[in-house]
C-alpha cells in the first residue's frame, strides 16, 4: 500500500508567477485535502476535493484553485504568487469526508517565493 | 480569537519527566478531536484521537472536557524520541469538514 506522495519536494518561484503542486492519494482514498503551513504555524486548510468536486474551502483567495482527477490524485494551483505564499504545502488523503476518518499526509512541497 | 489555542512552549524537559500540553477550542460545535505529532520539517502524523471518556495509549493520555472546550495530552516517562511539535486538532460537524490545527507546542527532551 503506497502512501501519499507529493511533487515536487522543493520549489522556488518568483513573485507574480504561477505554480502547480501535485498529490497522489493513498490507495483506496477518495478524498484529498490541501493545507498551507507557514513557518512556526499550524497547517491551515485550503480546500478539500471529494470525487472530483470541491467539498469545502478555507479562507484562501480565488487565486488558490485545485483539481481532482478520476484516479483521485489532485493538483493545487496558485496564481500571481506573493511572498507570503512561501510555505510548506501539505496534501492529505482520507477514505471519505469528515474528521472521523483517518487522514494520511504527504511529506509536503516546500515553496519559496522570491 | 483563534479557533484552536495551545500552550506557546517550547517545553524543555529531561528524560523520564512527565509533561502536559493544554489546548482550548472556540467553536462548541466541534465534533472530533485529535493530537498530531510533527517532527522537524516532516508531515504531521496522527498521535491519537481524543474522547470525552479519556483515552490512553502507552505513555500517552488524552482528555477532553466538552463543557470547558479543553483538550489535554499527558506524556509520562518522556523519551528523547518524543521531541517534536504536538498539534491540537479539531473538526467541525459539517460535510467536507477540515482539520483545524493549533499552532503547535514544541517539546524538547534532553538526556
Amino acid at each position: 500500500e503506497t502512501g501519499v506522495t507529493q511533487s515536487p519536494t522543493h520549489l522556488i518561484k518568483t513573485r507574480g508567477q504561477q505554480v502547480t503542486l501535485r498529490c497522489s492519494s493513498q490507495s483506496g482514498h477518495n478524498t484529498v485535502s490541501w493545507y498551507q503551513q507557514a513557518l512556526g504555524q499550524g497547517p491551515q486548510f485550503i480546500f478539500q476535493y471529494y470525487r472530483e468536486e470541491e467539498n469545502g474551502r478555507g479562507n484562501f483567495p480565488p487565486r488558490f484553485s485545485g483539481l481532482q482527477f478520476p484516479n483521485y490524485s489532485s493538483e493545487l494551483n496558485v496564481n500571481a504568487l506573493e511572498l507570503d505564499d512561501s510555505a510548506l504545502y501539505l496534501c492529505a488523503s482520507s477514505l471519505a469526508t469528515g474528521g472521523n476518518y483517518g487522514y494520511t499526509f504527504g511529506s509536503g512541497t516546500r515553496l519559496t517565493v522570491v | 480569537r483563534k479557533e484552536v489555542e495551545q500552550d506557546p512552549g517550547p517545553f524543555n524537559v529531561p528524560e523520564g519527566a512527565t509533561v502536559a500540553f493544554n489546548c482550548t477550542y472556540s467553536n462548541s460545535a466541534s465534533q472530533s478531536f485529535f493530537w498530531y505529532r510533527q517532527d522537524c520539517r516532516k508531515e504531521p502524523k496522527l498521535l491519537m484521537s481524543v474522547y470525552s471518556s479519556g483515552n490512553e495509549d502507552g505513555r500517552f493520555t488524552a482528555q477532553l472536557n466538552r463543557a470547558s472546550q479543553y483538550i489535554s495530552l499527558l506524556i509520562r516517562d518522556s523519551k528523547l524520541s518524543d521531541s517534536a511539535t504536538y498539534l491540537c486538532v479539531v473538526t467541525l460537524n459539517q460535510a467536507g469538514t477540515a482539520l483545524i490545527f493549533g499552532k503547535g507546542t514544541t517539546l524538547s527532551v534532553s538526556s
